[in-house]
């Protein structure tokens, strides 16, 4: 079993859609939780950390759920701009990540 | 403020050579981890380095190897190259004495293998 497992993609929304996205990861042990954005090509950007209180930044939301060791990420409103693949992110401790495979994200017009 | 910085930014070798690949952190960030990603997949840890030592490592040959200045400055060694290892290799630093930061990477080096 993989560390970190997302959803498969890709998912095609049109714009004003609303999308989410699952991750479960298998470390109970793990610290700290991330989503990152990645454009093609480029390299992966922090969109958000991910806190079991949940916590919201403009049109994005995350969850952590540890007892399930279960996180989303929830998208309102899409942007054709949003299109990307969605990164799941865990640190294991002292900052080194294990990231799932990724999620690739289309918006049209 | 200048942020991660990676170099060379594209790079083409042949099977069994040797490369190495260079990498200066963010501006008062002193940890460097070294990833790499092949297309298709999430980035993989290949290493961390942390005054000037490798302080974790992930699952990936002795034919990696690498090396941390005095200035925070890194670099990542890849010997006796093989096709699998063309990919996108990505420099991530961070402030190692403030825990469980988020990582901040540079734009990558784009290594291929003939």
């Amino acid at each position: 079993r993989k560390e970190v497992e997302q959803d498969p993609g890709p998912f095609n929304v049109p714009e004003g859609a609303t999308v989410a996205f699952n991750c479960t990861y298998s470390n109970s042990a793990s610290q700290s939780f991330f989503w990152y954005r990645q454009d093609c090509r480029k390299e992966p950007k922090l969109l958000m950390s991910v806190y079991s209180s949940g916590n919201e930044d403009g049109r994005f939301t995350a969850q952590l759920n540890r007892a399930s060791q279960y996180i989303s990420l929830l998208i309102r409103d899409s942007k054709l701009s949003d299109s990307a693949t969605y990164l799941c992110v865990v640190n294991r401790g002292y900052s080194t990540l294990t990231f799932g495979k990724g999620t690739m994200l289309l918006v049209s017009p | 403020d200048a942020g991660v910085t990676q170099s060379p930014t594209h790079l083409i070798k042949t099977r069994g050579q040797q490369v190495t690949l260079r990498c200066s952190p963010k501006s008062g960030h002193d940890t460097v981890s070294w990833y790499q990603q092949a297309l298709g997949q999430g980035p993989q840890f290949i290493f961390q380095y942390y005054e000037e030592e490798e302080r974790q490592r992930g699952n990936f040959p002795d034919r990696f190897s690498g090396h941390q200045f005095p200035n925070y400055s890194s670099e990542l060694n890849v010997n006796a190259l093989l096709l699998g290892d063309s990919a996108l290799y990505l420099c991530a630093s961070s402030d190692g004495g403030r825990g469980n930061q988020p990582q901040h990477f540079g734009d990558g080096t784009r290594l291929s293998i003939l």
